[in-house]
C-alpha cells in the first residue's frame, strides 16, 4: 500500500487567497484525520471523520476552515480566506476500528502551507 | 481536557549512552497511549500503544513502560539513526481522537 498521500506537498499563497489540501487515506480505513503542527502549539487536531461523516471539528480553528470527505478515498481541508497564522504543516491521517479494537493512525507526509 | 507533558524538551546523546524519554498525562480514562517517532520533513511514525499499567513493549534499542500517570519510552545504547523526535498521545475511554505532547528531540551523537 502507498500509505496516506497527501498533495500538495508544499504550498506558498498569499494572504487572502483560497488553500485546498488533499488527502487519499489508506484503502480500507474507515477514520480520517486533519492535524496541523506548529512549533508554538505541536500537533492539534482539527477534525476527525468516521465512515465519511464528520464527527468532532471542535478543533478547527474557526469559520474559514472547512473539511469535507465526499467518499472513502478522498478528502479536503479549506482555508478561505488564508492568514498567515495559518501557516504550518498541515497532516492527514488514517486509521480502522476492527472488531472493537482502535487501531494506530498512520499518518501522511503533510503539506507544508507557507502564507505570505 | 486531556493533558499530556513531555520531558525533556531535547535529549543530546552520545552514542551508546543509554536514557529515558518521559512522557506524563492527565486523561478521564485511557483507552490507549502511543508512541511516535518523527523525522525532520515527515509525519510521524507509529512505534507503540500501550493499554494499561505494567505493560512494557520492544522494539530493537527501544522500550516503552506504562504507570496510571505517565510512560517512559527507554533508548538502549542509542544510534545516531535514532536521532528524531518522539511524541506521546493518549486517548480517551470515551473518545477516539488523539491528544498529542509536545515532543522530545533526541540527538544522537557518533
Amino acid at each position: 500500500d502507498a500509505g496516506v498521500i497527501q498533495s500538495p506537498r508544499h504550498e506558498v499563497t498569499e494572504m487572502g487567497q483560497e488553500v485546498t489540501l488533499r488527502c487519499k487515506p489508506i484503502s480500507g480505513h474507515d477514520y480520517l484525520f486533519w492535524y496541523r503542527q506548529t512549533m508554538m502549539r505541536g500537533l492539534e487536531l482539527l477534525i476527525y471523520f468516521n465512515n465519511n461523516v464528520p464527527i468532532d471539528d471542535s478543533g478547527m480553528p474557526e469559520d474559514r476552515f472547512s473539511a469535507k470527505m465526499p467518499n472513502a478515498s478522498f478528502s479536503t481541508l479549506k482555508i478561505q480566506p488564508s492568514e498567515p497564522r495559518d501557516s504550518a504543516v498541515y497532516f492527514c491521517a488514517s486509521s480502522f476500528r476492527l472488531a472493537g479494537a482502535y487501531n494506530e493512525q498512520f499518518f501522511g507526509p503533510g503539506t507544508r502551507l507557507t502564507v505570505l | 481536557e486531556d493533558q499530556v507533558t513531555q520531558s525533556p524538551e531535547a535529549l543530546r546523546l552520545q552514542e551508546g549512552e543509554s536514557s529515558s524519554l518521559n512522557c506524563s498525562y492527565t486523561v478521564s480514562g485511557l483507552r490507549g497511549l502511543f508512541w511516535y517517532r518523527q523525522d525532520p520533513g515527515k509525519g510521524p511514525e507509529f512505534l507503540f500503544t500501550l493499554y494499561s499499567a505494567g505493560e512494557e513493549k520492544e522494539k530493537e534499542r527501544l522500550k516503552a513502560t506504562l504507570t496510571k500517570k505517565e510512560s517512559f519510552l527507554h533508548i538502549t545504547a542509542p544510534k545516531p539513526e535514532d536521532s528524531a523526535t518522539y511524541l506521546c498521545a493518549v486517548q480517551a475511554a470515551n473518545d477516539y481522537k488523539l491528544s498529542f505532547g509536545a515532543g522530545t528531540t533526541v540527538t544522537v551523537r557518533a
